[in-house]
């Protein structure tokens, strides 16, 4: 079981671009997290998903952030227009269900230059 | 309510010592604690966690314990090791909702040999 893979590891985009980070959740996992991290902070919750649903999407900021899970393939963050703010640790989690077992991913490393 | 305070925000041990981490909140719902682990340029691991039903959990050389009343937990390692060293996060969730990890800002630990 690979666990929780996300691509790229590191990710560099001038202000203006668009990033697109990914992310496959374990084997057997159908429910997918995406979190930021930013320096000396803690995780703060972007958005939640099931197979081609949006179940919360409370943290995600209003414009240029968008993520999905497709029925095939792996879950997708997208940032439009990247800003100099939006530098940051993205970090993915996948469970089963439920809230418990919760598999975090290595991260991708956003910089914005 | 949401938040999850966390403290100290560094910590210094001997080798052999006992490292403390506390943590506080507000949110009565919540009904799932976690705590994990964060070495640099990795995802955060879980590595114990607690339900409100229980004051004490261990594991190893992990234990929580849990204060409902005054909404505190906190993680105790005993015989802290040089490979303890990492950055520790809690956290709190409610099970059966968004399934959303509230995390504290995390406290980096240094064990020394």
């Amino acid at each position: 079981n690979a666990g929780v893979m996300q691509n790229p590891r590191h990710l560099v985009r001038r202000r203006g671009q668009e990033a697109r980070l990914r992310c496959s959740p374990m084997k057997g996992h159908s429910h997918v997290y995406w979190y930021r991290q930013l320096p000396e902070e803690g995780l703060k919750f972007m958005v939640y998903l099931q197979k081609e649903n949006i179940i919360d999407e409370s943290g995600m900021p209003k414009e240029r952030f968008s993520a999905e899970f497709p029925k095939e393939g792996p879950s997708i963050l997208r940032i439009q227009q990247v800003v100099r703010g939006d530098s940051a640790a993205y970090f993915c989690a996948s469970s089963p269900g439920g809230g418990y077992g919760y598999t975090f991913g290595s991260g991708t490393r956003l910089t914005v230059v | 309510q949401q938040q999850v305070k966390q403290s100290p925000q560094s910590l210094i041990v001997q080798k052999g010592g006992i490292s403390i981490i506390n943590c506080a909140y507000e949110n009565t719902a919540f009904d799932y604690f976690p705590w994990y682990q964060q070495f640099p340029g990795k995802g955060p691991a879980l590595l114990i966690a607690i339900r409100p039903d229980v004051s004490e959990k261990k594991e190893g050389r992990f234990t929580i314990s849990f204060n409902k009343s005054a909404k505190q937990f906190s993680l105790h390692i005993m015989d802290s090791q040089p490979g303890d060293s990492a950055t520790y996060f809690c956290a709190a969730s409610i099970q059966g909702g968004s399934e959303k990890l509230v995390f504290g800002k995390g406290t980096k630990l240094t064990v020394n040999p």
